[in-house]
């Protein structure tokens, strides 16, 4: 099938606290994972990705942990600042075609100053 | 600035009309993708060209149409506007397939 997940779809974390965001695709044919954040009113913005040959992948305040077995990737964010505050997006291409972009609903993301 | 320009920044039309939005990826990116965002909706992928050829189609409408030409720029053709299409239109390039893709500003379409 051609379905991206992602959980929650709205979070809402306190200043400083972390917030984790799984992505959940029901089969792949790539060995790219990315996420994207979508602030209001612009475009989207690719602030992490990873590849399936490594299982973790850290940038600053932001990683992601890749588990292909079990299909998930997820995006970790540790202390949030309100400037985090916006949509992100994961992104899986289906199996039957490597060519094709299947983005996940998106998570709302509110950080509580 | 993620070096992927559209224009025009935003259009307003009505029903029945034809439109063509235009996309130029970044220096060296050979992929184009389309992408369709509705109000509070994600991104639906519409197409993708690949060096001028198309290489995958998403739920693009048979009234869309697009094109990747020989310098890499890309066109959106929507043609027999109905209120439903309106929406942002993204265009995003990447190096090649599997690899991070980087969108433009976006084209705000409206249709009356």
């Amino acid at each position: 099938g051609e379905n991206v997940e992602q959980h929650p779809s709205t979070l809402s974390v306190q200043e400083g606290d972390s917030a984790v965001i799984k992505c959940t695709y029901s089969d792949s044919a790539s060995n790219y994972f990315p996420w994207y954040k979508q602030e209001l009113g612009k475009r989207p913005q690719l602030i992490i990705d990873i590849r399936s040959n490594v299982g973790e992948k850290k940038d600053q305040r932001i990683a992601v942990t890749l588990n292909k077995t079990a299909k998930h990737f997820s995006l970790h964010i540790t202390e949030t600042q309100p400037e985090d505050s916006a949509v992100y997006f994961c992104a899986a291409p289906p199996k039957t075609s490597y060519d094709k972009v299947i983005f996940g609903p998106g998570t709302s993301l509110s950080v509580i100053p | 600035d993620s070096g992927v320009t559209q224009t025009p920044k935003h259009l307003i039309t009505a029903t029945g009309q034809r439109v063509t939005l235009r996309c130029s990826p970044r220096s060296g990116d050979l992929s184009v993708y389309w992408y369709q965002q509705s109000l509070d909706q994600g991104l639906q992928f519409l197409i993708q060209y690949y060096n001028g050829e198309e290489r995958a189609k998403g739920n693009i409408l048979e009234r869309f149409s697009a094109q990747q030409f020989p310098d890499l720029h890309s066109e959106l053709n929507l043609s027999s506007l109905e209120l439903g299409d309106s929406a942002l239109y993204f265009c995003a390039s990447s190096v090649g397939r599997g690899m991070a893709q980087y969108f433009g500003p976006g084209t705000r379409l409206t249709v009356l």
